[in-house]
């Protein structure tokens, strides 16, 4: 694809449940990173993958959170039992070594 | 961690005006960058500047760093209603060149 795709869009949850986000990089980028942005705030660093390993988890907020990347592209965040203060658009970037970040347009979840 | 300020949070300019938007960071760093988000969308990288550098001009962007001060700006001239977006400064967490932190970043709204 020509830029880094997310899914879904938008993702309405209720309280307890556990949701999935979906981060299709740019096919041959290497490093993969995801941020959450809360209303009006700046991006919040979550996790970063460095081909299929994950150097760096400092970022995510509790153990309810968790991400893997498979054959060096695709990247899933799982949320587990979310909670109200989850909601939060979920952006997702990748980059080939250290050249600028390239980001999709996000994941907007809503726990209700 | 280290985290670039912008300031001002917010400003409005007539269309034709310059902008002028400032970032303020906390450690050593080896680049800063600038990314621009239109609502509801990801963010698209403007420039790099290196800490050896001190201007750089991307057409209707002029950047500085001053490492001494721990300061950068992003300076947009003859602004145009499609300039209206939030504009964020980044700068590596780490020695390493990832993961980029960003600010809050300054609103920019650009009126017609």
């Amino acid at each position: 694809g020509a830029g880094v795709s997310q899914s879904p869009s938008n993702k309405v949850t209720e309280k307890g449940k556990d949701v999935e986000l979906r981060c299709d990089p740019i096919s041959g980028h290497t490093a993969l990173y995801w941020y959450r942005q809360s209303l009006g705030q700046g991006l919040e660093f979550l996790i970063y993958f460095q081909g299929n390993s994950a150097p760096d988890k400092s970022g995510l907020p509790s153990d309810r959170f968790s991400a893997e990347r498979t054959g060096g592209s695709v990247s899933t965040l799982t949320i587990q039992r979310t909670q109200q203060e989850d909601s939060a658009v979920y952006l997702c970037a990748s980059s080939y070594s250290n050249s600028p970040l390239h980001f999709g347009n996000g994941t907007r979840l809503t726990v209700t | 961690s280290q985290q670039g300020e912008e300031d001002p949070q917010a400003l409005s300019i007539q269309e034709g005006e310059n902008a002028t938007m400032n970032c303020s960071y906390k450690t050593s760093i080896n680049n800063l960058q600038w990314y621009r988000q239109n609502s509801g969308r990801g963010l698209v990288h403007l420039i790099l500047i290196r800490s050896n550098e001190r201007e750089k001009h991307s057409g209707r962007l002029r950047v500085t760093l001053d490492t001494s001060k721990k300061s950068s700006s992003l300076l947009i001239t003859a602004s145009r209603a499609a300039d209206t977006a939030s504009y964020f400064c980044a700068t590596p967490r780490d020695s390493g060149n990832t993961p980029l932190v960003f600010g809050k970043g300054t609103r920019l709204s650009v009126i017609a």
